[in-house]
């Protein structure tokens, strides 16, 4: 099947820096790609929809400066935490859909988790 | 909004034991309902799905049924394994993909 990576899976920083997540897909072309974030026992909350070559559109009370989203290219995109805080530690999760498919052709990538001190 | 609710775990079998993991939804529409399954360290993987009410989703031994009038989506498994230990959660979509917080399921021996 798809296979959708991330990287890195686990990331300490410091407060006041900026991490880039990568997301991609490996063996198909993902004209949309979705990032998510997980509290612990907490559901996957949409940040935002990206589509290849176009502006990312987020969600309602997501920082769109804060969480950039580039998608250069149809197999990667990358979501960059700018001046990252302790409340940023979370779980990211991205995921990447070809162009006909349905919600269900909605590949997900491993996580990567974000530790902010 | 759209929400998913579903029973908190973690839910803890012994091999063989019947499954049943709740799932309850509130949406506008008429959603699709989801079942995805994700593995220690691995990405979220569709285990299964209904688009319709009545409709039976099954894989792997794992079923539900689309229950309009409850607003349900129940999964099931007859008999589990410990390789089904893993972290559910139930999903809808109208036009993104809402999810449940998740169940964890651990199957021992």
């Amino acid at each position: 099947g798809a296979v959708v990576s991330q990287h890195p899976s686990r990331v300490i920083c410091k407060s006041g820096t900026s991490v880039k997540i990568e997301c991609r897909s490996l063996d198909f072309q993902a004209t949309t790609m979705f990032w998510y974030r997980q509290f612990p026992k907490q559901s996957l909350m949409l940040m935002a929809t990206s589509n290849e070559g176009s502006k990312a559109t987020y969600e309602q009370g997501v920082e769109k400066d804060k969480f950039l989203i580039n998608h250069a290219s149809l197999t990667l995109s990358t979501l960059t935490v700018t001046s990252a805080h302790p409340e940023d530690s979370s779980f990211y999760i991205c995921s990447a859909r070809t162009g006909t498919g349905g919600q269900d052709t909605q590949y997900f990538g491993p996580g990567t988790r974000l530790t902010v001190l | 909004g759209d929400s998913v609710t579903q029973m908190e775990g973690p839910v803890t079998l012994s091999e063989e034991a019947f499954l049943t993991i709740n799932c309850t939804y509130t949406a506008t529409g008429y959603p699709s309902l989801f079942w995805y399954v994700q593995y220690p360290g691995e990405g979220l993987q569709l285990l299964l799905k209904a688009t319709k009410a009545d409709d039976k989703g099954s894989n792997k031994g794992f079923e539900a049924t689309y229950r309009k009038e409850t607003t349900s989506f129940h999964l099931e498994k007859g008999s589990v394994q410990v390789s089904d230990s893993a972290v559910y959660f139930c999903a809808l979509t109208d036009s993104t993909l809402t999810f449940g917080k998740g169940t964890m399921l651990l199957v021992s021996p």
